[in-house]
């Protein structure tokens, strides 16, 4: 019972660096997010998929590339790490699309130098 | 501008007793609320919700109470336990934006961390 994973959960990067995180979901949902958690700041939505082949900028996209070619599956690209970008992420689905009760994964932590 | 606001970074109650953690809103769009409860180092699990037409929820422990005309909602656990001790966050949706294909994700506040002691 996998529900929503992602990898990797830690990673380092240097600044200017590029890394993909991988969300996968198994309960087929069609919408998928990312949110990003910040101290003091919550979560904060970074992109979002309302099914295969559609996605839309939330409230944080900068410096932030997404992609939805399958149902299960929703990676965020970073094409040049910041260290504004140090954060926790979060990748989180739900059916019906929209945001109503929303199934996370554990969370990547990730630290740009 | 902060829509959804948790005023209370921490709150710290003894065991048995009632938590009562609370939620403010600005957006007079938003219709549908949830709590969230996340321990350290997992994701956020979903806690209880809320519809706007309802003002009461209630499951086990947990009920959220919604004042629609204050804007506010809230959290009551009763009676508290050690295993409640986490972060809880309160957010918000507008159905109408994402029922449009429009969907705007759900907006969080800043959360409360929860201490129960014993």
């Amino acid at each position: 019972n996998a529900g929503v994973t992602q990898t990797p959960k830690f990673q380092v990067l240097k600044t200017g660096q590029s890394m993909t995180l991988q969300c996968a979901q198994d309960m087929n949902h069609e919408y998928m997010s990312w949110y990003r958690q910040d101290p003091g700041m919550g979560l904060r939505l970074i992109h979002y998929s309302v099914g295969a082949g559609i996605t839309d900028q939330g409230e944080v996209p900068n410096g932030y590339n997404v992609s939805r070619s399958t149902t299960e599956d929703f990676p965020l690209r970073l094409l040049s790490a910041a260290p504004s970008q140090t954060s926790v992420y979060f990748c989180a689905s739900s059916y019906p699309a929209g945001a109503g009760e929303l199934f996370f994964g554990e969370g990547s932590r990730l630290t740009v130098l | 501008d902060q829509q959804v606001k948790q005023n209370s970074p921490s709150l710290s109650v003894q065991e048995g007793r009632i938590s009562i953690l609370n939620c403010d809103y600005t957006n007079s769009m938003f219709d549908y609320f949830l709590w969230y409860k996340k321990y350290p180092a997992e994701g956020p699990t979903f806690l209880i919700s809320i519809s706007s037409i309802k003002d009461k929820n209630e499951d086990g422990r947990f009920t959220v109470f919604l004042n629609k005309s204050a804007k506010h909602l809230s959290l009551h656990i009763v009676p508290s336990q050690p295993g409640d001790s986490a972060v809880y966050f309160c957010a918000a949706s507008a159905t109408v934006s994402y029922s449009g294909g429009g969907a705007d994700g759900l907006t969080f506040g800043k959360g409360t961390h929860l201490i129960i002691q014993p």
